[in-house]
């Protein structure tokens, strides 16, 4: 086990809806990265949270949105829901601390699936 | 931008026998890290090995160990002796900035260990 955990870790929505996708880092880890991962697909990033603020963002619309929490913790907010946006949702936690171990933990992901 | 190949969707072997999963990348970057990931059925990605691109010599974790050719922008991984745990899908990525990561995702190939 690396310690990541997400939740929930199936759910069900209607196209059009919105979606909560939560994450809690490993600890000591203070950057939280989300990908999605498309079925037979690689993943692909998303955004990234360093510290509380979004450090980066790959090609996704801006009802893709997140947060990260003092904890570290971090949520992934996904808005007007499309069928496409079925997949697994992946959270990554890391640490740019090199005394850490520069290691990335991935958690079990969060499968949605819109109908 | 970078890219990750991998060429090889699905693949088989014995169990015991020796097994490649080949990748190629692209970068502008002239300091660039690599790692193999194994996602089994239960969706979690583990860490199987990492290469740092400024290091000459090929990275080994027991039985796992890559074959880094850095003009040829190729990172193939070799699996000894292969075991039932083995079968997975094994996942090539990239990123430039470790502690920071965003990682760029091949496709994946399929590995299946044959009893």
């Amino acid at each position: 086990e690396t310690g990541v955990t997400q939740s929930p870790t199936h759910l069900i929505k209607t196209r059009g809806q919105q979606v909560t996708l939560r994450c809690s880092s490993q600890s000591g880890h203070n950057t939280v990265s989300w990908y999605q991962q498309a079925l037979g697909q690689g993943p692909q990033f998303i955004f990234q949270y360093y510290r509380e603020e979004e450090n980066g963002r790959g090609n996704f619309p801006p009802r893709f949105s997140g947060l990260q929490f003092p904890n570290y913790s971090s949520e992934l907010n996904v808005n007007a829901l499309e069928l496409d946006d079925s997949a697994l949702y992946l959270c990554a936690s890391s640490s740019p601390d090199r005394a850490v171990g520069n290691t990335i933990y991935f958690g079990e992901g969060s499968w949605l699936t819109v109908v | 931008a970078q890219t990750v190949t991998q060429s090889q969707p699905e693949m088989s072997v014995q169990e015991a026998e020796t097994v490649t999963l080949s990748c190629t990348y692209d970068t502008s970057e002239n300091n660039y890290y690599l790692f193999w990931y194994k996602q089994p059925p239960s969706r979690q990605m583990i860490l199987v090995i990492r290469q740092e691109a400024y290091k000459q010599q090929n990275a080994t974790e027991n039985r796992f160990s890559v074959n880094f050719q850095k003009a040829a922008k190729s990172f193939s991984l070799k699996i000894s002796d292969s075991q039932l745990g083995d079968t997975a899908m094994y996942f090539c990525a990239s990123t430039t900035n470790f502690g920071n990561e965003k990682l760029t995702f091949g496709t994946g190939t399929r590995l299946t260990i044959i009893p």
